[in-house]
């Protein structure tokens, strides 16, 4: 499974644009790119996902590189509630379950 | 429908005792997942499930750690002789099954809400 690399954490104000990057540079040919959200005392929750170029969605956007080494995370005007770990995985669709590595995320405090 | 349910939501516990903490997946997702969260830590992958078959337990901690899934629905987490370090929120996923849809997110997997295990 392909390594990922995010910063431990980021700090923000409310309004503001956040980007976090994840570094894969080892992802395969078959590997997509998913980020999930994760609040305290709760489970993770998935937020997009993208192969290439970019993924928008109601929520975020994702931009990918062509090379597809890394991949950034775009949370449009933050507010308070986007305080959260935000974690970058990469993996093959395909196979509908297999060994998923978290890793430790990204946490982001947005300040008011 | 309903999402995935995990019990007991607490469980405290005496060093040396076993335990079992139960996940109900989504109906109809054939993929299960356990992770471990230690206090302010990242998720740990501990097994997966594809259908009742468990393709990789190597993320299992040691040999008292043990999981099942049965008629391809509930799973169950078994500590034995449980130890201070196990102590940690228990975090259960599935996931739709492979073929779905194409616009379907294959991968995406919907947790519960985990089982906090304290050991003393």
């Amino acid at each position: 499974l392909a390594k990922t690399t995010q910063p431990i954490s980021m700090d923000s104000y409310e309004g503001q644009e956040v980007n976090i990057t994840c570094s894969h540079n080892n992802i395969a040919t078959n590997d997509y790119i998913t980020w999930y959200q994760q609040f305290p005392s709760q489970g993770p929750r998935f937020i997009i996902q993208g192969y290439k170029t970019k993924v928008t969605n109601e929520v975020a956007s994702l931009f990918i590189p062509a090379d597809r080494k890394s991949s950034t995370l775009s949370l449009p005007r933050v507010s308070l509630s986007d305080t959260a770990v935000y974690y970058c995985l990469v993996g093959d669709t395909l196979t509908g379950g297999f060994k998923t590595i978290f890793g430790a995320g990204t946490r982001l405090f947005v300040k008011a | 429908g309903a999402g995935v349910s995990q019990s007991p939501s607490n469980k405290v516990t005496e060093k040396g005792k076993d335990v079992e903490l139960r996940c109900d997946p989504i109906s109809g997702h054939t993929a299960l997942y356990w992770y471990r969260q230690s206090l302010g830590q990242g998720l740990e992958f501990l097994i997966y499930f594809q259908g009742n078959s468990a393709p990789d337990k190597s993320g299992l901690p040691s040999d008292r750690f043990s999981a099942e899934r049965t008629g391809g629905s509930v799973s169950t987490l078994t500590i034995q002789r449980t130890q201070q370090e196990d102590s940690a929120v228990y975090l259960c996923a599935s996931s739709h099954p492979p073929g779905e849809p194409p616009e379907r997110l294959q991968y995406e997997q919907f947790f519960g809400p985990g089982t906090r295990l304290t050991v003393l």
